[in-house]
């Protein structure tokens, strides 16, 4: 089956950048999608198609994907902004959803 | 707005069965598919199922194949997951999701959730 790999941890500064990266066998040949989930809330989507925001997501939020690795940005980050974060994907070979195992953002 | 209301989790002895419910609103339900994704306490997302906007093409996890299954009623704008043969490790908190139905399927929108604890 289709693994997601995403680092545990990541911590920035506020005002800083955040990366937060998805690693997958040609994940790029793929649409990936992120989720923030807050602490006793339900996700919500913030980037959808490697690159896309819904309504009402800031512009903070970017996303890419290339070869085996999707990376969620966050610009200027915020104290809001601490929070879980998963990426995922559809694999087509066994008709799937996929999450990765999730990324602790810390706000220092 | 879109709102998706689950409902139905409980706290029930392993071997034994429930049905989940998630009533939808403030969007065309025939027309979109739905998943359900669960979450154990302290883990990480688990996608457990997803049915087209129809109820004719459905898929299961490999964890929850031939025990779980998914279902909708469109007339009552419901989604449903049939859980029998419960197992501890089925305990989480059970979302249901709105599809984005255009293009590689996503969770578009997410109800809050009910909890189902399988224990003894």
């Amino acid at each position: 089956s289709y693994v997601l790999t995403q680092p545990p941890s990541v911590s920035v500064a506020p005002g800083q950048t955040a990366r937060i990266t998805c690693g997958g066998n040609n994940i790029g040949r793929k649409s990936v999608h992120w989720y923030q989930q807050k602490p006793g809330q339900a996700p919500i989507l913030v980037v959808y198609d490697n690159g896309d925001r819904p309504s009402g997501i800031p512009e903070r939020f970017s996303g890419s994907n290339s070869g085996n690795t999707a990376t969620l940005t966050i610009s200027r980050v915020e104290a809001g902004d601490e929070a879980d974060y998963y990426c995922q994907v559809w694999d087509d070979y066994s008709d799937h959803v996929v999450f990765g195992g999730g990324t602790k953002l810390t706000v220092l | 707005q879109v709102q998706l209301v689950e409902s139905g989790g409980n706290v029930v002895q392993p071997g034994t069965s429930l049905r989940l419910s998630c009533v939808a609103s403030g969007f065309s339900f025939t027309t979109h598919g739905m998943h359900w994704v669960r979450q154990a306490p302290g883990k990480g997302l688990e996608w457990v199922a997803l049915i087209s906007y129809d109820g004719r093409n459905k898929y299961h996890a490999d964890s929850v194949k031939g025990r779980f299954t998914i279902s909708r009623d469109n007339a009552k704008n419901t989604l449903y997951l049939q859980m029998i043969s419960l197992r501890s490790e089925d305990t989480a908190v059970y979302y249901c999701a709105k599809d984005n139905s255009i293009g590689w399927p996503h969770c578009e929108n997410w109800g809050q959730g009910t909890l189902v604890t399988v224990s003894s």
